[in-house]
């Protein structure tokens, strides 16, 4: 079936430092990928995607590439800021799935 | 307008209460969702509403139930909860035609609700 892995963390980082976020997927097809941020207390926030292979989504100086290959969306930004704490979800998406089929998410804490 | 609005922001119910969370679109999407997320967990899919139809029920208990009154509003409707309902409920929509169908869920902020 079709299914999302990503590392669960937490992952606590100092500000300015590098963030890798893994995830990985399993699909029929060629899905539209994506991640969501959800900061503490809100809902969830579409923060980048990409709709087919080798495509980059970047947004707020993160960045993902859809490595059909690899079957990996895995996300990265080049300096963490304190603003970025929040829960990562990897997802997956195509309109014949009828739903968003969501990763675990990832908890990132950058500290000061 | 690219948001989805949901109300209220927070509720507290008790176990014999009827109340009602509500969502509203205006960004033409033809399909709406309601999730129940528990805290550190991703969102579980509760309702699909597709073409104000309903689509997809998760086997969701009956003390939960959906109502889509025209193609930009969504309500759920609670009775007799448990406080094991306590959660954030989140509403989102998507486009079911067309090149942005697989451009994903716009989520709204949520419902914080608790059950007491």
């Amino acid at each position: 079936g079709n299914s999302v892995t990503q590392m669960e963390g937490p992952v606590t980082l100092s500000e300015e430092a590098f963030l890798t976020i893994n995830c990985t997927y399993t699909a029929t097809g060629y899905p539209s990928l994506f991640w969501y941020v959800q900061y503490p207390g809100e809902g969830l926030q579409l923060l980048l995607k990409a709709t087919k292979a080798d495509d980059k989504g970047s947004n707020k100086g993160f960045e993902a590439t859809y490595r059909k290959e690899t079957t990996s969306f895995h996300l990265e930004k080049g300096s963490v800021q304190v603003s970025d704490s929040a829960v990562y979800f990897c997802a997956l998406y195509k309109t014949s799935y009828d739903k968003v089929i969501f990763g675990p998410g990832t908890s990132l804490s950058v500290i000061p | 307008d690219t948001e989805v609005t949901q109300t209220p922001k927070h509720l507290v119910m008790g176990m014999t209460n009827k109340k009602s969370l509500k969502c509203e679109q205006h960004m033409g999407h033809r399909a709406m969702y309601w999730y129940k997320q528990k805290a550190k967990k991703p969102p579980e899919l509760m309702f699909v509403y597709s073409y104000e139809k309903l689509s997809i029920n998760e086997s969701v208990p009956s003390r939960f139930s959906p109502e889509c009154p025209n193609s930009s509003l969504l309500n759920l409707h609670l009775h007799a909860l448990q406080p094991e309902d306590s959660a954030l409920y989140l509403c989102a929509s998507s486009q079911i035609e067309g090149i942005t169908a697989n451009y994903g869920y716009t989520f709204g902020s949520g419902t914080r609700l608790t059950v007491v």
